[in-house]
């Protein structure tokens, strides 16, 4: 069965850093690109950024460019969001999201993790 | 990049269909024949509908359809019934490994 855990979220103050981690299992991690995606509270998904498979593509939304780190350990089987420069704004659900040999086809997310950014 | 336009809600009684729209730009929608659908009810993670436009994922009713024209895709659901309820987001490749969402459409039974 295909399973993906996001943790890490949590309470950070404006400016501070959080690191989010995606436990995979039930595939073959490294044959898949993954993707994280944020819902703001009581709004629509915001991509946020996308790795390829062996991790050497990696782009990012507009809103994240240059604070957001994305990452993967294929040995590991664990994809990663390192955030830095927290704003208000950033506050959401963080989904990581396989996607399918489909373009734009996210077939399993994961339950989300809350990071809350406020003082 | 700026998300694509879906209508804020929409409803109908049980049986009857709705359709959601989903408008882009020729630089996501219109240019791409990549375009899924996501169902979310409250609480809960985003579970794929639709993808590449028309196609269903196994176990997907097929009373849910897909279909786009110019630079605005379309979710049908036909047959309405009650666990419909959810919210449902519609998502675009817009090139360079680049990815849109639309704001979600709140989808009621009446």
């Amino acid at each position: 069965e295909v399973q993906l855990v996001e943790s890490g979220g949590g309470l950070v103050q404006p400016g501070g850093s959080l690191r989010l981690s995606c436990a995979a299992s039930g595939f073959t991690f490294s044959s898949f690109k993954m993707h994280w995606v944020r819902q703001a509270p009581g709004q629509g998904l915001e991509w946020v950024s996308y790795i390829s498979s062996g991790g050497e593509s990696i782009f990012y939304g507009d809103s994240v460019k240059g604070r957001f780190t994305t990452s993967r350990d294929n040995a590991r089987n664990s994809l990663y969001l390192q955030m830095n420069s927290l704003r208000v704004e950033d506050t959401a659900i963080y989904y990581c999201a396989r996607e399918a040999t489909d373009i734009c086809n996210f077939d399993y997310w994961g339950q989300g993790a809350l990071v809350t950014v406020s003082s | 990049q700026s998300a694509l336009t879906q209508p804020r809600s929409v409803s109908g009684s049980p049986g009857q269909s709705v359709t959601i729209s989903c408008t882009g730009t020729s630089s996501d929608v219109g240019g791409y024949d990549f375009v899924s659908w996501y169902q979310q009810h409250p609480g809960k993670g985003p579970k794929l509908m639709i993808y590449d436009v028309t196609k269903r994922p196994s176990g997907v009713p097929d009373r849910f359809s897909g279909s786009k024209s110019g630079t605005t895709a379309s979710l049908t659901i036909s047959g309405l019934q009650a666990e419909d309820e959810a919210d449902y987001h519609c998502c675009s490749y817009a090139g360079t490994s680049h990815y849109v969402f639309g704001a979600g459409t709140r989808v009621s039974v009446l």
